[in-house]
C-alpha cells in the first residue's frame, strides 16, 4: 500500500511570491492534516481537512490556506511569502481524523530567500 | 488546553545499551498518545499508539512505551539500542481528547547511538 506522498520534495521561492504544495494521501484515507516544522517552533498544526471541508484549524495567518479534492488528495497554499515561511511542510493522513494515528509523507522543504 | 513535555532534548546512549526517552503530558480530558520517529530529510514514522487498554504499548523496531496516567507519563524505552536507532523522537497527543483531529508535538529528543 503506497504511503503519504508530497510534492514537490524540495521548493525555493523568493519573499512575496506563492506556493501550492500538494499532498496525496493513503488509499482510502479521507482526513488530510499539515503540519508546519521549523527549528524555532518545532511541530505546529496548520489545518485539517475531511471530505472536502476544513474541520480545524491551527494558529496560523490567513496566508495559509488549503483545500481537498473529491479523491481525498490535498493541496496547501501559501500566499505573500516571508522568510520565517521557511519550513518543512508535513502532510498526515488517517481514516476519519480524530484519535486515529496519522501517517506521514517526507514533506516538503520550502526556502524562502 | 493540553501540551506534552518532552524532558530531554538530547539523548546520547551507546550501542546496544537501554533507554528511555521521557514524555510528560497535560491534558484535562481524555488522552490518546502516540511516539513518532524522523530520521534525516524524512517525515514522521508512527513508532507506537496509546489509544486505550493495556498501559504497556509495543511498537515497532523493539522500541515499547509505558502510559502512566497518576503520573501524566508516556515515556518510550528500548532495551539495547542500536546504531541505526539515531533520529530524532517526538512524543505527541491528539488534540481535545480526539474530538479534534490535530497532534500537540512535545519539542522532540534527539537519541544519538554512540559505537
Amino acid at each position: 500500500k503506497a504511503g503519504v506522498t508530497q510534492t514537490p520534495r524540495y521548493l525555493i521561492k523568493t519573499r512575496g511570491q506563492q506556493v501550492t504544495l500538494s499532498c496525496s494521501p493513503i488509499s482510502g484515507h479521507r482526513s488530510v492534516s499539515w503540519y508546519q516544522q521549523t527549528p524555532g517552533q518545532g511541530l505546529q498544526f496548520l489545518f485539517e481537512y475531511f471530505s472536502e471541508t476544513q474541520r480545524n484549524k491551527g494558529n496560523f495567518p490567513g496566508r495559509f490556506s488549503g483545500r481537498q479534492f473529491s479523491n481525498s488528495r490535498s493541496e496547501m497554499n501559501v500566499s505573500t511569502l516571508e522568510l520565517g515561511d521557511s519550513a518543512l511542510y508535513l502532510c498526515a493522513s488517517s481514516l476519519r481524523g480524530g484519535n486515529q494515528p496519522q501517517h506521514f509523507g517526507d514533506g516538503t522543504r520550502l526556502s524562502i530567500l | 488546553a493540553q501540551s506534552v513535555t518532552q524532558l530531554d532534548s538530547q539523548v546520547p546512549v551507546f550501542e546496544e545499551a537501554p533507554v528511555e526517552l521521557r514524555c510528560n503530558y497535560s491534558s484535562s480530558v481524555s488522552v490518546y498518545l502516540f511516539w513518532y520517529v524522523q530520521y534525516p530529510n524524512q517525515g514522521l514514522q508512527l513508532l507506537l499508539k496509546y489509544l486505550s487498554g493495556s498501559t504497556l504499548v509495543k511498537g515497532i523496531n523493539g522500541f515499547e512505551a509505558v502510559f502512566n496516567k497518576s503520573q501524566t507519563s508516556f515515556h518510550l524505552r528500548k532495551p539495547s539500542v542500536h546504531i541505526s536507532d539515531t533520529a530524532e523522537y517526538f512524543c505527541a497527543v491528539i488534540g481535545d481528547g480526539g474530538r479534534q483531529g490535530n497532534l500537540i508535538f512535545g519539542k522532540g529528543t534527539k537519541l544519538s547511538v554512540k559505537p
